[in-house]
């Protein structure tokens, strides 16, 4: 996973706009990839969710994208809701228990 | 289905004194809980995982002796801070593992929010 840093990157939309998330990963042996959101104040929620035998999920308003290749991870929100503002985590398990998160993306959403 | 509580939701208290946070799994079975914590901005480090009727297995780094974790039955884990200090100030959060699944899907608590003054 990633190294936890000290400030968190911002991605500033407007409402309706498309948004892209991206997160890199460093275990080439990790099988099982998360998405999370987290408001302010409340723990982690599940979002959506890819086995390492895809490279794309699609939810509701939501897509996972997911490059083995290269190690990454995507997350798009189709047309942005306000209520989408919050932090977003990557997560990654690689056949433990454990999930490994990535440093979370802030995302806010203009109305 | 599928939820967790935590409790206390928040808690302030004074330095040198112990504080216990529980971590219940309300409609199912956790075999296999854990323990994040989160410093404001930044992401959730695992601190241990906590199996049912066995001892906690803590990551690198974190002292089992000041986190006294207690997984006494499948739907409670109780992680207590022992000589709390100010830098112990954090965003507890919980997580809880169903058992039997094929993946390890993770269900998370709302937190716990600790003030160490």
């Amino acid at each position: 996973g990633e190294s936890v840093g000290l400030h968190l990157p911002t991605l500033s939309v407007q409402e309706g706009d498309n948004s892209i998330i991206n997160c890199a990963y460093s275990n080439s042996a990790s099988d099982y990839f998360i998405w999370y959101k987290q408001e302010s104040g409340k723990g982690p929620q599940f979002i959506i969710d890819i086995r390492s035998n895809m490279d794309k999920r699609q939810g509701q308003r939501v897509t996972v994208l997911l490059n083995k290749t290269v190690k990454h991870l995507s997350l798009q929100i189709a047309a942005t809701q306000p209520g989408d503002s919050a932090v977003y985590f990557c997560a990654e398990n690689s056949g433990y228990s454990t999930l490994t998160f990535g440093k979370g993306t802030m995302l806010l959403v203009s109305p | 289905g599928a939820v967790v509580s935590q409790h206390p939701s928040w808690v302030i208290c004074k330095s040198g004194t112990s504080v216990k946070i529980e971590c219940r799994s309300l409609d199912f079975q956790a075999t296999t809980m854990f323990w994040y914590r989160q410093f404001p901005k930044q992401s959730l480090m695992l601190m241990a995982t906590s199996n049912e009727g066995s001892k906690a297995t803590y990551e690198q780094g974190v002292e089992k002796d000041k986190f006294l974790i207690n997984h006494a039955s499948l739907t409670l884990s109780t992680l207590t801070v022992t000589s709390a200090h100010p830098e112990d100030s954090s965003f507890y959060i919980c997580s809880a593992l169903i058992a039997g699944r094929t993946y390890n899907e993770q269900f998370f608590g709302p937190g716990t929010r600790l003030t160490v003054l």
